[in-house]
């Protein structure tokens, strides 16, 4: 079964472009999750979706922004980039909206971006 | 101000002996803690939880304990194979809408 499956896997951006991240989930996973990881740190939490509303957000300005289609899929998007936002965004999966707890949070290998 | 904090960045550990790699935590409404195992180029990997009702949990060479009024865990691995090679997050929960909230990672280095 394929896992989570995310693209581009690689980007680069100048500051002020905007950015669009793609994120399929595990078959049958109903919720995602966003996550962005800087150099250096863990993984930070910016947006959970369940069953295409959001449950949760971050501590991320409103130049983040998400959504989540019928099919479960989501895209992230990014306005106005700045260096800052240069890290490895990464989207998990889980069949149900707290999954996480116990373990059931499938990660992507990522979207790594850079922005010049 | 970091809720979760692995205090170490590195940790070399001889083949078939025991790693032992620490998290600390401030944020008293955590009540479930993980740990994650990444390979450079690969997402995070779910290794062993832990409920806050609990003071240890076991998976084969996995074991995780748990001292709450410490604010401490800590994720012991027995024996150390070459493969546990990789970078450990610890990560935490309050059952929210927050996510997980994850330390900095542990980079464990196993020695022949």
């Amino acid at each position: 079964d394929a896992g989570v499956t995310q693209s581009p896997t690689h980007l680069i951006k100048t500051r002020g472009q905007q950015v669009t991240l793609r994120c399929s989930p595990i078959s049958g996973h109903k919720s995602v999750s966003w996550y962005q990881q800087v150099l250096g740190q863990g993984p930070q939490f910016i947006f959970q979706y369940y069953e295409k509303e959001e449950r949760g957000r971050g501590n991320f300005p409103d130049r983040f922004s998400a959504r989540q289609f019928p099919n479960y899929s989501s895209e992230l998007n990014v306005n106005a980039l700045l260096l800052g936002d240069s890290a490895l965004y990464l989207c998990a999966s889980s069949l149900l909206w707290q999954g996480f707890n116990t373990g059931e949070l499938f990660f992507g290998e990522g979207s790594r971006l850079t922005v010049l | 101000d970091q809720q979760v904090k692995q205090n170490s960045p590195s940790l070399s550990v001889q083949e078939g002996r025991i790693s032992i790699l620490n998290c600390d935590y401030t944020n008293s409404m955590f009540d479930y803690f993980l740990w994650y195992k990444k390979y450079p180029a690969e997402g995070p990997t779910f290794l062993i939880s832990i409920s806050s009702i609990k003071d240890k949990n076991e998976d084969g060479r996995f074991t995780v304990f748990l001292n709450k009024s410490a604010k401490h865990l800590s994720l012991h691995i027995v024996p150390s194979q070459p493969g546990d090679s990789a970078v450990y997050f610890c990560a935490a929960s309050g059952g929210g809408a927050d996510g997980l909230t994850f330390g900095k990672g542990t980079h464990l280095i196993i020695q022949p």
